[in-house]
């Protein structure tokens, strides 16, 4: 059974500060995605990784996953208020079409200001 | 932006009536799935859909649940008989294919009673 478990699970910080979340699992996923929840709504889709050591950017944000395709991180540079919420890390197992993902427990960030 | 959505939002049933939860998911998407949320737990994968049969399903889809894609266009799971333990927020979700992020719908928050 693969697993991922996300660390930390809450983090409260002052905006303007930086952070890292990370995503971790001892089995390898075929790809790695990033997604926001709000409460009471699905989770949105920040970004997908695929190739192992792949990093994308979304404004202030950094995804990379693991050489090893085990792991990912999400950085924030200068977080804001705006990026409070929860974020989840989910990994794709398989290589068919219809892929299951694993989701984690989530981080819940609140950025205060 | 194209959305999966999800009908209704809220149903309260009680303990042994059977219930559908509808969405449509987004027109292009080949690939489709049903994922639950207890409060405060992980996102677990339930069933995924394609080409009109299931692809892959997990241990928590049992024999109660079933899924449906009456028209082309409506995707469905019915819960034959409820159970408490079924109440959970349920969110549909699809995917153009391998790789591809998915688009989640807003959930429908079943209350069983």
């Amino acid at each position: 059974t693969q697993l991922l478990e996300q660390s930390p699970q809450f983090l409260s910080i002052q905006e303007g500060e930086n952070l890292t979340v990370y995503c971790n699992s001892s089995s390898v996923f075929s790809s790695l995605q990033w997604y926001r929840q709000e409460p009471g709504e699905g989770p949105v889709l920040l970004v997908t990784v695929v190739t192992g050591g792949e990093v994308k950017k979304l404004k202030r944000l950094t995804f990379q996953f693991g050489d090893a395709r085990k792991d990912s991180s999400l950085h924030i540079t200068a977080a804001q208020p705006g990026d409070t919420g929860l974020y989840l890390c989910a990994g794709a197992p398989g290589i068919q079409g219809a892929q299951k993902l694993v989701f984690g427990q989530g981080t819940r960030l609140t950025i205060n200001p | 932006e194209p959305e999966v959505t999800q009908t209704p939002s809220h149903q309260v049933t009680q303990m042994g009536q059977e219930v559908i939860l509808r969405c449509v998911p987004i027109s292009n998407h080949l690939y489709f799935y049903w994922y639950r949320q207890i409060l405060g737990q992980k996102v677990e994968f339930l069933v995924s859909f394609y080409n009109n049969e299931i692809s892959e399903k997990s241990e928590i889809f049992d024999d109660q649940f079933s899924v449906e894609r009456p028209d082309g266009s409506n995707f469905t799971l019915k819960i034959r008989s409820t159970k408490l333990e079924d109440s959970a927020m349920y969110f549909c979700a699809s995917n153009g294919g391998l790789h591809y992020g998915y688009t989640f719908g807003s959930g429908t928050r079943l209350t069983v009673v």
